[in-house]
């Protein structure tokens, strides 16, 4: 089955800077990836997704950025905010339909 | 709820106790999944169904039980063999036509 991977598991940034999650997988039949935000005791919220017919997605201060070759994705923050604090979780899917399989999660806690 | 309810928020389990977590969605979609989220560690899949009256294990079935008699519905109960419950229970579901998850809003396990 898929294999996913993400790094770090924790990243504490100054407010303003910028921060980085990275996430390897393992299956080649993997297609779809999205980001979810999870707040403290709430449900995670999809804030980003990528197909894999292309490498870079934006939407305003998040952005997602897939290496199908490599075999891993990362999602990049810039100017964070302290509401910006939250795990962030990737996942691997092989589209449509079909289970998730998530990363082990990364807080991020976005210093003022 | 944004559509998918579950239910009870908190529960609490004796030892030798089988509990129903409940969840409901009316999004008419029709694949539904249990996840299990520890502290540190990402989601677990625990049973999925795409289908009313079939349904799939995950990675982490032991010691769970799952029944999908309505689209709507997709109940999780954790048995007396499940030997280390405690954990945020996470329902979610998604229909063929959108490739994300809508997330419930969770329950938290506690064995007493």
């Amino acid at each position: 089955g898929e294999n996913v991977e993400q790094h770090p598991s924790t990243l504490s940034v100054q407010e303003g800077d910028s921060a980085v999650i990275k996430c390897t997988y393992s299956d080649s039949a993997s297609n779809y990836f999205p980001w979810y935000k999870q707040e403290l005791g709430k449900r995670p919220q999809l804030i980003i997704d990528i197909r894999s017919n292309v490498g870079e997605k934006k939407d305003q201060r998040i952005a997602v950025t897939l290496n199908k070759t490599a075999k891993h994705f990362s999602l990049h923050i810039t100017e964070t905010q302290p509401e910006d604090s939250a795990v962030y979780f990737c996942a691997a899917s092989r589209g449509n339909f079909n289970k998730f399989y998530f990363g082990s999660g990364t807080k991020l806690n976005v210093k003022p | 709820d944004g559509g998918i309810t579950q239910s009870p928020k908190y529960l609490f389990r004796k030892e030798g106790q089988n509990v129903t977590l409940s969840c409901e969605q009316n999004l008419n979609h029709d694949a539904m999944y249990w996840y299990r989220q520890d502290p540190g560690q990402g989601l677990r899949l625990i049973y999925y169904s795409q289908i009313v009256n079939d349904f799939q294990k995950g990675d982490i079935a032991e010691g769970y039980s799952v029944s999908r008699e309505k689209k709507e519905s997709f109940p999780l109960t954790v048995t007396s063999a499940q030997k280390n419950p405690t954990a945020f229970y996470l329902c979610a579901s998604t229909s063929d036509r959108y490739y994300g998850y809508t997330f419930g809003s969770g329950t938290r396990l506690t064995v007493v």
